[in-house]
């Protein structure tokens, strides 16, 4: 079974960092393209960025709200993905979620962790 | 990349059908395979409904479809349930080699 355990949410102020671990098992890591998924209170899912697999280059894109300031990241010896998150403005507030896709390098979101939540705020 | 365009709102009684559409650009929707529906209900993560425009995951009920023409992409449900009650995304890979979602779409079963 497919199991994604993200940790590292908390309060932060303004202009801190944070960074976010999602724990992976039940798969093999190392093929999948791993993403970070994000929604703020009361709003719709926002897209973050994602890594790929080492085998289709390990690349990384981000969406354009949080580029040059979030790092994807991931660790296939410890199956674990991160996102290291700099400079943080009170509208990076969301339920950060981990998420890999139906099978492996596909576009798509099939498999979530719970969320932790990142609350910025001074 | 602007968020996909989807309808706020979307309602119909039990055992009718529904449609929510999707509308996005040729960088995104309209040029890749790549489309996909979520539903989420309240408090809880996504569930992916719908993988590149029509592939239903294994375990989704077949009363869930989904279609694309040209820059716009739909998602019908047919044979409305109560427990479809829920908001509904759609998602779209795009030429930057990134992804985006839609707005969003509430699903009310009156």
């Amino acid at each position: 079974e497919v199991q994604l355990v993200e940790s590292g949410g908390g309060l932060v102020k303004p202009g801190g960092s944070l960074r976010l671990s999602c724990a992976a098992s039940g798969f093999t890591f190392s093929n999948a393209w791993m993403s970070w998924v994000r929604q703020a209170p009361g709003k719709g899912l926002e897209w973050v960025g994602h890594i790929k697999s080492k085998a289709d280059g390990g690349t990384t894109d981000y969406a354009a709200p949080v580029k040059g300031r979030f790092t994807v990241s991931r660790d296939d010896s410890k199956n674990t993905l991160y996102l290291q998150m700099y400079t943080l403005k009170t509208e990076d507030t969301a339920v950060y979620y981990c998420s890999t896709g139906y099978y492996y390098g596909s576009r798509d979101f099939q498999h979530w962790g719970q969320g932790t939540l990142v609350t910025v705020s001074s | 990349q602007s968020a996909l365009t989807q309808p706020a709102s979307v309602s119909g009684s039990p055992g009718q059908s529904i449609t929510i559409s999707c509308t996005g650009t040729s960088s995104d929707v309209g040029d890749y395979k790549y489309v996909s529906w979520y539903q989420q209900h309240p408090g809880k993560a996504p569930k992916l409904m719908i993988y590149e425009v029509s592939n239903r995951p294994s375990g989704v009920s077949n009363r869930f479809s989904g279609s694309q023409s040209g820059n716009t992409a739909s998602l019908t449900i047919s044979g409305l349930q109560a427990e479809d009650e829920a908001d509904y995304y759609c998602s779209s890979y795009t030429s930057s080699s990134t992804s985006v979602f839609g707005t969003g779409t509430k699903v009310t079963v009156l």
